[in-house]
């Protein structure tokens, strides 16, 4: 079964340093979505992107994030200068279309950890 | 906005004993519900959906009814197995803006012994 693969599982970084975060959707999925997990917390919506462009974003999406699909099979979530506080758990989702009875598959997570 | 509660655990049962983990939703829209599972090292997996009012979902033994006029999404199984321990996540999708999301609950984790 096709799935969404995300790169690297864990990625240690400095305050302050800039972090790309890397995930493959499903071949043939067109909605993209990133979601975090503070260790302990809930699952907590970032953005959705459809069509190259941001559809929706959360208000933790602030001007410190970005997100791109350089290249029409990589999704990236790139945050430019981290603090303590981005430290989670970065998830990658895809759906095939959009609606809300579409499940969307999730990759297995990329842990952040900010020093 | 749309929020979901769900139960707080850790919730620990022996093999072969039901399960219960309540959920309930507040959602402005017509959501579709959704239990997501994360076992230990990996993502959230899709357990089970319902779409509407009365819907059942079912999968792997856990089922769940989709309860318009409780507002709830409560995850069952009549008998547990050690693979079961997971954390286990409800969630609603709705229209907010111009795309879907997902609403999480907080998680309950689920450890069953043998």
């Amino acid at each position: 079964e096709p799935e969404v693969t995300q790169t690297p599982s864990h990625q240690v970084t400095q305050m302050g340093q800039e972090v790309i975060l890397r995930c493959v959707p499903i071949s043939n999925h067109l909605y993209f979505y990133w979601y975090r997990q503070i260790l302990g917390q809930k699952v907590e919506f970032l953005v959705s992107f459809y069509n190259n462009e941001i559809s929706e974003k959360s208000e933790i999406f602030d001007d410190q994030f970005s997100v791109e699909r350089p290249d029409g099979s990589n999704f990236t979530l790139k945050i430019r200068s981290t603090k303590l506080e981005d430290s989670a758990m970065y998830f990658c989702a895809s759906t095939r279309t959009g609606g809300t009875n579409q499940p969307q598959h999730f990759g297995d997570g990329t842990r952040l950890s900010i020093l | 906005g749309n929020s979901v509660t769900q139960m707080e655990g850790p919730v620990t049962l022996s093999e072969e004993a039901f399960l219960t983990i309540n959920c309930t939703y507040t959602a402005t829209g017509y959501p579709s519900l959704f239990w997501y599972v994360q076992y230990p090292g990996e993502g959230l997996q899709l357990l089970l959906k319902a779409t509407k009012a009365d819907d059942k979902g079912s999968n792997k033994g856990f089922e769940a009814t989709y309860r318009k006029e409780t507002t709830s999404f409560h995850l069952e199984k009549g008998s547990v197995q050690v693979s079961d321990s997971a954390v286990y996540f409800c969630a609603l999708s709705d229209l907010v803006g111009s795309n879907y999301k997902l609403t999480f609950g907080k998680g309950t984790l689920l450890t069953v012994n043998p």
